[in-house]
């Protein structure tokens, strides 16, 4: 199975931040790479796919990037609504695996 | 507007089994997947498995495998997680969630249902 770290484990962060998250796959996965953001008692939410684009509606604020083994998330302004659980997930190959989540907190 | 919406809570013993639904509304089903993700009280994400409705293939997570089946109606846009031998480590939030069939992204997710198991 594919392993994914990510780092930090969590952050604090003001508003108007700039935040980037970074996760890493234990073998090459192309750009098979999405990101989920997921506030407290809710479901996640999808915002990235294939690395680096955006799923509709999802604010031009997120940004994703890198293939291979390396990937980051980059929140351009951090908002009080972007305060969440951060999660990587691979869907190179089965079984879909996911990271450990990012926990993004207010400084 | 694509949802998933998913069964209620469900309260089971130990050893028992469990069948959750997730009725998908809006969009084509033939292009898509349905995953199902169990998320444990305080944890991160746990994929668990997948189906491809059109092709009636499911494709399991190891960690799963002899307990977990994944169905689906094509019919009525449904798909089920049954899980069986249940523990008290089985206590999470299962949700399920659209993949992409040709890409294999997630994109809409269910609301999640709590199992709780307990004697």
């Amino acid at each position: 199975d594919i392993q994914m770290t990510q780092s930090p484990s969590s952050l604090s962060a003001s508003v108007g931040d700039r935040v980037t998250i970074t996760c890493r796959a234990s073998q090459h996965i192309s750009n098979f790479l999405a990101w989920f953001q997921q506030k407290p008692g809710k479901a996640p939410k999808s915002l990235i796919y294939e690395a680096s684009s955006l799923h509709s509606g999802v604010p031009s604020k997120f940004s994703g990037s890198g293939s291979g083994r390396n990937f980051t998330l980059t929140i351009s302004s951090l908002q009080p609504e972007d305060f969440a659980i951060y999660y990587c997930q691979q869907y190179n190959s089965y079984p879909r695996t996911f990271g450990p989540g990012t926990k993004v907190d207010i400084k | 507007q694509v949802q998933l919406v998913q069964s209620g809570a469900e309260v089971k013993n130990p050893g028992s089994s469990v069948k959750v639904s997730c009725q998908a509304y809006g969009g084509t089903s033939r292009n898509f997947g349905v995953a199902w993700v169990r998320q444990a009280p305080g944890q991160g994400l746990e994929w668990m498995g997948r189906i491809l409705p059109i092709l009636d293939m499911a494709n399991y997570a190891q960690n799963f495998q002899g307990r977990l089946t994944i169905t689906a109606d094509k019919a009525t846009g449904t798909a089920y997680m049954e899980l069986s031998g249940l523990r008290s480590e089985d206590t999470a939030l299962y949700y399920c969630a659209r993949e992409s069939r040709l890409y294999g992204y997630i994109d809409y997710w269910g609301q999640g249902t709590l199992v709780t198991v307990s004697s």
